[in-house]
């Protein structure tokens, strides 16, 4: 059973529109949330994060909001560029998850497309 | 520093042949994952190492799936025999502390992108 799911495979937006990525999970444990984007070809690089003690994370066009209550956290990203094209993947980890020591769990991927 | 370092970068092989996949971990890290990727389950961790010890491979799919770390600076993930199944992208990662949960979380690979026909 998938702990961390973003449902929307795909996602496509005007440049210079507002891109929002969404991903919920399952397990109240959680305490930490990180979004990775990936291009063709490369490997996941860390894009921002949040602790579970704040709400709201912003770091230039990146903003990370975590709705605790509702187990969602969602990416905005303002402006969106063509260059932002990529696949983004939630990940949540916590010390205190069964079975999972604390490492990472992924899902599955948004592929976001901002055309030009 | 060059980063995870994973070789090769494509892999095609035909069934029934053995496949090992290479990676060398950022230095200073102490904990590795070895992770696949596919459109249907996308990123699956297959199995980690701390201090170069297996800690957990209840996500190696079959007994066809090895991994070892001999060291703290290699690792690698073979498959024997290999069936076109197999075939998807196969990155490794590595971080500082088992269960690192700092501002950069994990630092992955480019990834091997394995064919199998």
């Amino acid at each position: 059973d998938q702990q961390v799911k973003q449902n929307s495979p795909s996602l496509s937006v005007q440049e210079g529109r507002i891109s929002i990525l969404n991903c919920d999970y399952t397990n109240s444990m959680f305490d930490y949330f990180l979004w990775y984007k990936k291009y063709p070809a490369e490997g996941p690089t860390f894009l921002i994060s949040i602790s579970s003690i704040k709400d709201k994370n912003e770091d230039g066009r990146f903003t990370v909001f975590l709705n605790k209550s509702a187990k969602h956290l969602s990416l905005h990203i303002v402006p969106s560029q063509p260059g932002d094209s990529a696949v983004y993947f939630c990940a949540a980890s916590g010390r205190l998850v069964r079975g999972s020591q604390g490492n990472l769990i992924f899902g599955k991927g948004t592929k976001l497309s901002v055309k030009p | 520093d060059a980063g995870v370092i994973q070789s090769p970068r494509h892999e095609v092989t035909e069934m029934g042949q053995e496949v090992t996949l290479r990676c060398k971990p950022i230095s200073g890290h102490n904990s590795l994952f070895w992770y696949r990727q596919t459109m249907m389950r996308g990123l699956e961790l297959l199995i980690y190492f701390n201090n170069n010890v297996p800690i957990d491979d209840s996500g190696m799919p079959e007994d066809r799936f090895s991994a070892k770390m001999p060291n703290a600076s290699f690792s690698t993930l073979k498959i024997q025999p290999s069936e076109p199944r197999d075939s998807a992208v196969y990155f490794c990662a590595s971080s500082l502390a088992h269960g690192s949960r700092g501002s950069y979380g994990y630092t992955f690979g480019s990834g091997t992108r394995l064919t199998v026909v």
